[in-house]
């Protein structure tokens, strides 16, 4: 079954500090790799996406690393701010057209002042 | 315009009521979603449409019944529910040709059946 695995369940960091979640897949068949944000009440917001053709995509204080090879990938946050906690949902689809997104469980992370 | 609109926000009904969601995009996409979302999990897939069509039903009870009118309206009609079914409901919408770009989500419609 397709899955992919996040960790931690749950992070909690300083202001200024750099929070990392680590997801890993088994499927290589997947082929777009998007980070989502969650605030409470709300939808997911798209983040951050990677493809397997690059190693590592920055937008602003976030970053994917992607290792193809290990078939895991991460997202940290450069200079975390109390505005940062909410929920992060690594994700993994294939294909074109109109294509279903494998969540990973999520990790809730708390920056403190 | 780059929003998944949904209504209501937030929904109460009894176990008898008859209600509808709904979903509403401008961007041109082509594919529509709607997941389901408990507390503290992932969403889950419940229907997909693609270019007006059904394509995906992950197997959801028939009290769930999804609409899609028009490339831009995705309607999900509850009929019966159980208190189980009370979660955040949401819609999400992707362009639904050529390469995977991901998805746009709605807010969430807040469901709680009593």
């Amino acid at each position: 079954q397709q899955q992919v695995k996040q960790s931690p369940q749950s992070l909690i960091v300083q202001k200024g500090g750099i929070p990392i979640i680590n997801c890993a897949y088994e499927n290589t068949a997947f082929d777009y790799f998007p980070w989502y944000q969650q605030f409470p009440g709300k939808g997911p917001a798209l983040l951050i996406a990677i493809r397997p053709d690059v190693s590592e995509k920055k937008e602003g204080r976030f970053t994917i690393s992607f290792n193809k090879s290990a078939k895991q990938f991460s997202l940290h946050i450069m200079d975390s701010q109390p505005g940062d906690s909410a929920t992060y949902f690594c994700a993994a689809s294939q294909g074109s057209g109109y294509s279903t997104l494998t969540f990973g469980k999520g990790t809730m992370l708390l920056v403190s002042p | 315009d780059t929003e998944v609109t949904q209504t209501p926000k937030h929904l109460v009904m009894g176990m008898t009521n008859k209600k509808s969601l709904k979903c509403e995009q401008h961007m041109g996409h082509r594919a529509m979603y709607w997941y389901k979302q408990k507390a503290k999990k992932p969403p889950e897939l419940m229907f997909v449409y693609s270019y007006e069509k059904l394509s995906i039903n992950e197997s959801v009870p028939s009290r769930f019944s999804p609409e899609c009118p028009n490339s831009s309206l995705l309607n999900l009609h509850l009929h019966a529910l159980q208190p189980e079914d009370s979660a955040l409901y949401l819609c999400a919408s992707s362009q639904g040709q050529g390469m995977n770009y991901g998805y746009t989500f709605g807010s969430g419609t807040r469901l709680t059946v009593v």
